[in-house]
């Protein structure tokens, strides 16, 4: 298994550009979740999950938009990239949601310029 | 709102010494705890869980944590840390609730290890 893979690894945007983060999951894993991770402020979830066609908001929604079409995909959308968005972004999957492990992708490194 | 407070941003130790992250949440109800690392340039893999039973959980690599309920807390420790122990800590916390956004993971802010050789 892959598990969580994410593409791309690094990524600079201009203010204003769009773009997409991908993450596939190969666990099967019902629940998916996007993070952003700011130095010395930790993770804060974005957006998350519960299945195929279901999605909702996270602590910090503002700027993103998210879809799920199949169980394996998740991907995050960007419409207009602020400096304030540049962070580093990971992509988690779990089987069920409060009682299991959340398995993380590697990250996307995001500057936005 | 569930909060995840860890006392340390940055601790910095020499091989061999023990260590101790601080780690409180300030949910009443039941929680589900987690420690996560995260070594240089890596993603985050979990160290180890608590949902229920003896409060003193082992996890990998030599790493234990010990819940207390009545202090609201969930320190990991280590007895004698490596080298290869130097990363970032992050403890997480979910209300255990398949409800709303309970069942979601909050993160605390993390604590860098840094050991030295």
């Amino acid at each position: 298994n892959a598990g969580v893979t994410q593409t791309p690894k690094f990524r600079i945007l201009k203010i204003g550009q769009s773009m997409t983060l991908q993450c596939t999951q190969d666990m099967n894993h019902n629940y998916m979740y996007w993070y952003r991770q700011d130095p010395g402020m930790g993770l804060k979830l974005i957006y998350y999950s519960v299945g195929a066609g279901i999605t909702d908001k996270g602590e910090v929604p503002n700027g993103y938009n998210v879809s799920r079409s199949t169980t394996e995909d998740f991907p995050l959308r960007l419409e207009l990239a602020a400096p304030s968005q540049t962070s580093v972004y990971f992509c988690a999957s779990s089987y069920g949601r409060a009682y299991n492990e959340q398995f993380f992708g590697p990250g996307t490194r995001l500057t936005v310029l | 709102a569930q909060s995840v407070s860890q006392h340390n941003h940055h601790v910095i130790l020499s091989e061999a010494a023990s260590l101790e992250l601080g780690c409180n949440y300030s949910y009443g109800g039941t929680v589900n705890l987690f420690w996560y690392v995260q070594y240089p340039g890596q993603h985050l893999q979990l160290l180890l869980k608590y949902f229920s039973g003896d409060p003193l959980v082992k996890g990998i690599k030599g790493f234990e944590a010990e819940f207390i309920k009545s202090k609201f807390s969930f320190n990991l420790r280590k007895p004698s840390v490596q080298w290869s122990d130097t990363a970032e800590y992050f403890c997480a916390v979910n209300g255990g609730n398949y409800g709303g956004s309970q069942g979601n993971l909050i993160f605390g802010k993390g604590t860098k290890l840094s050991v030295k050789p």
